[in-house]
This record gives C-alpha cells, sequence and structure tokens, in this order.
C-alpha cells in the first residue's frame, strides 16, 4: 500500500519559536495533501487543503499567516507553525491523496511549546 | 455543514465479546463514510468504507453497512481480540475532488481485556 511518512514524530520548541513538519509520500504522487489537528480527546480537524504548486486553502479560523503551507512537489508538504505558543501544541497529521477513493495518513507530529 | 457523531467511549470489552460502535452523519448530497482505528503509537490507518447507499463494508471481521434512511454507520464486529484496542473514528468524505478531505467524529476509545 501507499506510504506516507511524518517528520518529525514529536518536537518540542520553545515559546516563539517556529516549527517545520514535513509530509512526504514515498510511493507515489500525491495530487492533493491534507493537514489535520488533533487536540487530546477530541476529533481530528481539517486545518487546509493544498495542491502542488498552489496555495493551500484553510478552513475557516485557521490563521493563514501562522500556519504556513508549502507544496513544492507532488511528494511534499510542509507545515511550519510560526511564534510557536503553547496553546499551539497539538497533533498534526497530514494526509496525501492520489486521486479517487484514496486517501492515506502519516503517523502524525507531536507538537509541545514550551 | 457536514458532521459526525459517535457514541462516546471509553469501551471497554472483555475478549470475544461483541463490539458496536455508533455513527450517525448529517450531510448533504450522497456522501462517502469511512471508518479508520488507530493504534497505539501510529497514524490513522484505513479500515473499512462505504461509497454509497446500502453498500456493507468489511475489513478484519468488522463490518459497517451505510444506511441512508438512518444516516448511521455503526461499526460491529461479532468477537473481539485484545489486538483490537484502539482509537475508531468515523468520517465522511463530500467525494470527488474533495476526496481525502475528511470530517471526523470524536473518536471511540476501544479497550478489550483477555
Amino acid at each position: 500500500g501507499a506510504v506516507v511518512s511524518q517528520h518529525p514524530s514529536w518536537v518540542i520548541c520553545k515559546s516563539g519559536t517556529s516549527v517545520k513538519i514535513e509530509c512526504r509520500s514515498l510511493d507515489f504522487q500525491a495530487t492533493t495533501m491534507f493537514w489535520y489537528r488533533q487536540f487530546p480527546k477530541q476529533s481530528l480537524m481539517l486545518m487546509a487543503t493544498s495542491n502542488e504548486g498552489s496555495k493551500a486553502t484553510y478552513e475557516q479560523g485557521v490563521e493563514k499567516d501562522k500556519f504556513l503551507i508549502n507544496h513544492a512537489s507532488l511528494t511534499l508538504s510542509t507545515l511550519t507553525v510560526t511564534s510557536a505558543h503553547p496553546e499551539d501544541s497539538s497533533f498534526y497529521i497530514c494526509s496525501a491523496s492520489k486521486g479517487e477513493g484514496k486517501a492515506f495518513f502519516g503517523q502524525g507530529t507531536r507538537l509541545t511549546v514550551v | 455543514g457536514d458532521s459526525v457523531t459517535q457514541m462516546e467511549g471509553p469501551v471497554t470489552l472483555s475478549e470475544e465479546a461483541f463490539l458496536t460502535i455508533n455513527c450517525t452523519y448529517t450531510a448533504t448530497g450522497y456522501p462517502s463514510l469511512f471508518w479508520y482505528v488507530q493504534y497505539p503509537g501510529e497514524g490513522l490507518q484505513l479500515l473499512l468504507k462505504a461509497t454509497k447507499a446500502d453498500d456493507k463494508g468489511s475489513n478484519k471481521g468488522f463490518e459497517a453497512t451505510y444506511r441512508k434512511e438512518t444516516t448511521s454507520f455503526h461499526l460491529e464486529k461479532g468477537s473481539v481480540q485484545v489486538s483490537d484496542s484502539a482509537v475508531y473514528f468515523c468520517a465522511l468524505t463530500a467525494g470527488g475532488t474533495s476526496y481525502g478531505k475528511l470530517t471526523f467524529g470524536q473518536g471511540t476509545i476501544l479497550t478489550v481485556h483477555p
């Protein structure tokens, strides 16, 4: 099956710094990638949809300038949390779609801002 | 907008017990429905899916039937195992070019004891 790799699996950063999370489709080209956020004991909430070579589409309430998404190639999308604060601590998950009927998830990144 | 409601957990069962996790949805049009599973320390995995009314998705002994009249997609397994302990998410997508853009339920934690 298709594999989506997220890196890092976990990261701790100081308040005010920026953190980059990578999402790679290892054995297929992803036309679209999605970024989700999961709070403890809560569901996954879609943050944004990114298509290769174009600007990401953000869900209502998600700050574009805080959560920068770049989808430079068909196998890589990055999420940068800028000027992170403790309330940004969460579990971030990406998924990659290769078209009709198929979407695959990364293992997630746990971000802790101290 | 679209929404998914799952029964609240956690659910605790003994091995070989019967499992039901309820899921109901609200959506415009004809969504596709999914169950995802998240094992401890791992990412999300697709467990099963159904793309139209009356379809039954099945995998690893789990089943769920797409019931349009009751807008439900309940997950069932006749005899659970300890290895089934995980978090289960019901989800839907509008399909088409939005495939992979998922709306999730809140997740249900299942713990199976020997």
